[in-house]
């Protein structure tokens, strides 16, 4: 069992729609990390949360919205998605920020726009 | 452009035999090495973490660090058919902050 925990497993929207993807660790992690992971690609990095403030955006649309509301909490704000949209939404988090933190991903949101 | 490479395989080998998996970056200030196994559907997981030249190993598998020659590999000894898999690596530069670069993967067939 994965300790980086991910809701909903499965998700269908519709492009007005709007939803939220959540994760949720208590490892007492620091960092907290999206990734969207195409088929046969490896995972892309979207964002990046340090002691709860956003500290790297890869130029992600702004279609995604992530919040960090507490050290253990980190969601996905989703709103006029995109049929390429469509991918495995991984949420890892690791001790803190520095380099040599493994980072421990969650189970993903497999996310399917219609 | 920081880049992680590694063959796409697949690599099939027999079950019981030693599988070796390869990796190259184009970083030399990269600090921090892992792989990462990913079932078909599913999230990666974490397998080992190197960050010094040399080999460490744990269990079944041995990761393997050259700095000098920006290479790392690892190897899965007794290969089991559970082992087949997407075998990602991944590269953690000296950048202030923590941002890893992943390889496309390889993926690995254990043949019974």
């Amino acid at each position: 069992d994965t300790e980086v925990t991910q809701t909903p497993k499965h998700l269908v929207m519709g492009m007005t729609n709007k939803k939220s993807l959540k994760c949720e660790q208590h490892m007492g992690h620091r960092a907290m990390y999206w990734y969207k992971q195409k088929a046969k690609k490896p995972p892309e990095l979207m964002f990046v949360y340090s002691y709860e403030k956003l500290s790297i955006n890869e130029s992600v649309p702004s279609r995604f919205s992530p919040e960090c509301p507490n050290s253990s909490l980190l969601n996905l704000h989703l709103h006029a998605l995109q049929p390429e949209d469509s991918a495995l939404y991984l949420c890892a988090s690791s001790q803190d920020n520095s380099p040599g933190w493994p980072q421990h991903f969650g189970d993903g949101t497999r996310l399917s726009i219609l | 452009q920081k880049e992680v490479e590694q063959n796409s395989g697949p690599l099939s080998v027999p079950e019981g035999a030693i599988a070796s998996l390869n990796c190259t970056y184009s970083d030399r200030g990269s600090q921090s090495f892992f792989w990462y196994r990913q079932y078909s559907g599913k999230s990666p997981e974490l397998i080992m973490s190197i960050y010094s030249n040399g080999d460490k190993e744990d269990g079944r598998f041995t990761a393997q660090l050259n700095k000098a020659s920006q290479y790392v590999s690892l190897l899965i000894r007794d290969s089991q058919p559970s082992d087949s898999a997407t075998y990602l690596c991944a590269v953690s530069y000296s950048g202030g902050y923590q941002k890893v670069t992943f390889g496309t993967g390889t993926k690995l067939q254990v043949i019974p």
